[in-house]
């Protein structure tokens, strides 16, 4: 199985930061990693697909960047609404996994 | 507007079985290939089985795989995952998903609201 990394696991920012999140995959998987959100308490939603492509109507304070085995994802200007776990998830090779989540909180 | 509607979900013991539905609307059903995806309480996602938008294509993770069994019935636009054997390590809230081509190798890009799956005696 391939094995997909996160860092950090948590982070606090405050508004109007710049927060960056890595993804790393055991293998290379070419561009075939995605990025969700997931609010509490509710369905995570699909923010960036093939690695660097915004989803429609997602604000493009985020972006996606990467391909092989290392991926980044940038919210560029960090809003209250933000406050989220983010994760990345990869389709190159079954089982399609997911990495561990990294919480987003605001300062 | 996509819409996924889970229903099935409940409680129920260590070996039993409990099926699944998702109803779609909003979208041609037929076009898409759709996937269950699980988390259990306080923790992160699970990719569980994802079927093609014809049924050609099956797949399943391996720690599902020989008791779950997932279906479409695309003149219903209805998804389903059958759920044998169940074990207390099933318990989580289930996904139902829409990819975003006829493949199974594509991004997710809808999520139902989940249904509470609770396997315990």
């Amino acid at each position: 199985d391939i094995q997909m990394t996160q860092s950090p696991s948590s982070l606090s920012a405050s508004v109007g930061d710049r927060v960056t999140i890595t993804c790393q995959a055991s293998q290379g998987i070419s561009n075939y990693l995605n990025w969700y959100q997931q609010k509490p308490g509710k369905a995570p939603k699909l923010l960036i697909y093939d690695a660097s492509n915004l989803e429609t109507r997602v604000p493009s304070r985020f972006s996606g960047s990467g391909s092989g085995t290392d991926f980044t994802f940038t919210i560029f200007s960090l809003q209250p609404e933000d406050v989220a776990t983010y994760y990345c998830q990869q389709y190159d090779d079954l089982p399609f996994t997911f990495g561990p989540g990294t919480k987003v909180d605001i300062e | 507007e996509v819409q996924l509607v889970e229903s099935g979900g409940g409680l129920v013991q260590p070996g039993r079985s409990l099926r699944l539905s998702c109803a779609a609307s909003g979208f041609t059903f037929d076009d898409y290939a759709m996937h269950w995806v699980r988390q259990a309480p306080g923790k992160g996602l699970e990719w569980v089985s994802g079927i093609s938008w014809n049924s050609g294509t099956i797949v399943y993770a391996d720690s599902v795989k020989g008791r779950f069994t997932i279906s479409r019935d695309n003149a219903k636009n209805s998804l389903y995952l059958q759920m044998n054997s169940l074990r207390t390590e099933d318990t989580a809230l289930y996904y139902c998903t829409k990819a975003a081509s006829t493949s199974c190798f594509s991004a997710v890009d809808n999520w139902g609201q989940g249904t509470l799956v609770t396997v315990s005696s």
